[in-house]
């Protein structure tokens, strides 16, 4: 089945420095969602992209559709210590159900 | 907005045991999903709904595992009978229209099976 390969798997920054991940898929796809989960809870979206190379934010949080369409990043600026969690990113194609990447798990130290 | 609730929120038992897990989607949304969450194979789609007909089941693990949606504001997961390897989150989620509709997640039901 299809797959998205999540990188990096985990990161480990300093309060105050930018954070940067990926998502990576071989077949193309026509949505690009970004999550993040608290321990304890479920998933709540952060940022949702729907055309290729569109940059949307979203507050201190940027995320980006790839030109190819099998790609997307997520950029968070300036992190502070609630921005610990495990961030996912997910696509679709038409007609289909979200596929999640398996994570980056972020930890701020302050 | 109540949004998706689940119940229980834990839930220990025994080997051989049925477990029942419960969905309340958001009220109007038409699509709903089972997804179940391990360290090792991270969120994996279970089974989903639209206006309660289940659309792919193609997720789930073995015929232990059923999901039904009697109406459109209760689904249920059900293990029977339950192994420790089922042990996981077990989130149901919720969205108006498919694919690149957003889902919105319950706080899932941890499941302990001993």
């Amino acid at each position: 089945g299809q797959q998205l390969n999540q990188s990096p798997q985990s990161m480990f920054i300093q309060e105050g420095e930018d954070v940067s991940m990926n998502c990576t898929s071989s077949s193309i796809f026509n949505t690009w969602l970004w999550y993040k989960q608290d321990p304890g809870e479920g998933p709540v979206l952060l940022i949702a992209l729907y055309k290729a190379g569109e940059l949307t934010s979203n507050g201190r949080l940027t995320a980006q559709f790839g030109i190819t369409r099998k790609d997307s990043f997520l950029n968070i600026s300036a992190s502070i210590p609630s921005d610990v969690g495990i961030y996912f990113c997910a696509g679709s194609q038409a007609g289909t159900a979200l596929i999640f990447g398996k994570g980056t798990t972020l930890s701020v130290s302050s | 907005d109540a949004g998706v609730i689940q119940s229980p929120r834990h839930e220990v038992t025994e080997m051989g045991q049925e477990v029942t897990l419960r969905c309340k989607p958001i009220s109007g949304h038409d699509y709903l999903f089972w997804y179940r969450q391990t360290m090792m194979r991270g969120l994996e789609l279970l089974i989903y709904f639209n206006n309660n007909v289940p659309i792919d089941d193609s997720g789930m693990p073995e015929d232990r595992f059923s999901a039904k949606m009697p109406n459109a504001s209760f689904s249920t997961l059900k293990i029977q009978p339950s192994e420790p390897r089922d042990s996981a989150v077990y989130f149901c989620a919720s969205s108006f229209g498919q694919g690149s509709s957003p889902l919105h997640f319950g706080n899932g039901t941890r499941l302990t099976v001993t």
